[in-house]
């Protein structure tokens, strides 16, 4: 079956400029993640929905990021006033269900430069 | 909070030998374990995983077993080949908090 994908697979913008980075889980899962890869801090957790709730906000870097679901389905992630230090690849994964067992399937990823 | 160390790369190798990545971890509770690769130029893939202590996982000739006494899930494959050649992440999964936390990564790089 489908895994997950990611939309665009590269973003150039400027700094200060807002961006939108799509991500479209596996058909039926009901989690989903979103991380960050970048040289310097390595993988680093964002933010996990649970259907179209966020309970924990906690890994985003600053309130310049803000992420959404809708329909339990898809979900956007918003960087506004885009900074060179968030430059890396997004990665979105999603899981079946809310559970320590269970696998986090990843998507390709979204590479993002800002220039 | 909770944490992943693994061994630091790139681990250069040649084809057929055999290949140990280190991983330790530092967690409160009982995690589940995992170990991801990513081949060049393409996304994160689970390799293999086990959920509980003294469980082992393995896949594709790799496996790594879950030792809560010395809370390690160190990565081993008898006969490396080039096409083994990537990042592998080690990562642990707490009950009750969603994230993965990952480890550095360690390279990988084997020679014909």
């Amino acid at each position: 079956g489908a895994g997950v994908s990611q939309s665009p697979s590269n973003k150039v913008t400027e700094k200060g400029k807002d961006v939108e980075l799509r991500c479209d889980p596996i058909s039926g899962h009901t989690a989903l993640y979103w991380y960050r890869q970048s040289l310097g801090q390595g993988l680093e957790f964002l933010i996990y929905f649970q259907g179209n709730s966020a309970p924990d906000k906690s890994g985003l870097p600053s309130d310049r990021f803000s992420a959404e679901r809708t329909g339990g389905s898809v979900s956007t992630l918003t960087i506004q006033r885009t900074q060179q230090e968030d430059s890396a690849v997004y990665l979105c994964a999603s899981s079946p269900e809310l559970a320590a067992q269970e696998t986090q399937y990843f998507g390709p990823g979204t590479r993002l430069l800002v220039l | 909070g909770d944490s992943v160390t693994q061994m630091e790369g790139p681990v250069t190798l040649s084809e057929e030998a055999f290949l140990t990545i280190n991983c330790t971890y530092t967690a409160t509770g009982y995690p589940s374990l995992f170990w991801y690769v990513q081949y060049p130029g393409e996304g994160l893939q689970l390799l293999l995983k086990a959920t509980k202590a003294d469980d082992k996982g393995s896949n594709k000739g790799f496996e790594a077993t879950y030792r809560k006494e010395t809370t390690s899930f160190h990565l081993e494959k008898g006969s490396v080949q080039v096409s083994d050649s990537a990042v592998y992440f080690c990562a642990l999964l707490n009950t009750g908090f969603q994230k993965l936390v990952f480890g550095t990564g360690t390279r990988l790089l084997v020679s014909p």
